[in-house]
């Protein structure tokens, strides 16, 4: 089955810095990638997705950027804020049973204000 | 538009007991997932229901876990008996489909097993 690695474990940075987080994964097949953040005790809520016929997709301070030859992905955030402060997980699916998802093991990132 | 609901939000019970959640999901999705997650990772997919019918249950275990889905709308997860090691917060989500790739996850049931 699919398999997702995510890196690093833990990050911290400081305020109005950049954040990237990285995940491999290992099914050629894959083909959509959401990004959940997950603030403590609560939900994850999806923040960013690509899909594998793109290669790169923004939303104000979030991008995600997909490399399928080397079967990676990447969650850019820039200036950081202290809100961003949480969990986030990558994951990776196959359609067409696209809501199937195999996680990453989450980056907890703290902004130091 | 109401989230996915879930209960009871915290629940402690000793090993080799019984215990039962409850997902209620959003009005109109046809798809329902249950995750574990354990503490430090991932939620990891234990069953995945289409309307009232089992996709895929390949990662459940099935000797101490059940899922059902009867009437194809709300559902419920039931562990009996309980591990030490089911220690975890047992996440509900859904999608409008089977091909849809967007699921709204619920706020989780904490459980603690002693």
């Amino acid at each position: 089955g699919e398999n997702v690695e995510q890196h690093p474990s833990t990050l911290s940075v400081q305020e109005g810095d950049s954040a990237v987080i990285k995940c491999t994964y290992s099914d050629s097949a894959s083909n959509y990638f959401p990004w959940y953040k997950q603030e403590l005790g609560k939900r994850p809520q999806l923040i960013i997705d690509i899909r594998s016929n793109v290669g790169e997709k923004k939303d104000q301070r979030i991008a995600v950027t997909l490399n399928k030859t080397a079967k990676h992905f990447s969650l850019h955030i820039t200036e950081t804020q202290p809100e961003d402060s949480a969990v986030y997980f990558c994951a990776a699916s196959i359609g067409p049973n696209a809501g199937k998802s195999t996680f990453g093991d989450g980056t907890t990132l703290t902004v130091k204000p | 538009e109401a989230g996915v609901a879930q209960s009871p939000r915290y629940k402690i019970i000793e090993k080799r007991q019984s215990v039962a959640f409850w997902c209620n999901p959003i009005s109109g999705h046809a798809t329902l997932y249950w995750y574990q997650q354990i503490l430090g990772q991932g939620p990891k997919l234990l069953i995945q229901f289409q309307n009232n019918g089992v996709v895929d249950d390949s990662q459940l275990p099935k000797d101490r876990f059940s899922a059902e889905r009867l009437k194809g709308v709300d559902s419920t997860l039931k562990i009996q008996p309980a591990k030490l090691e089911d220690s975890a917060v047992y996440l509900c989500a859904s999608s409008l489909s089977i091909s849809t790739e967007t699921q709204y996850f619920g706020p989780g049931t904490r459980l603690l097993v002693l």
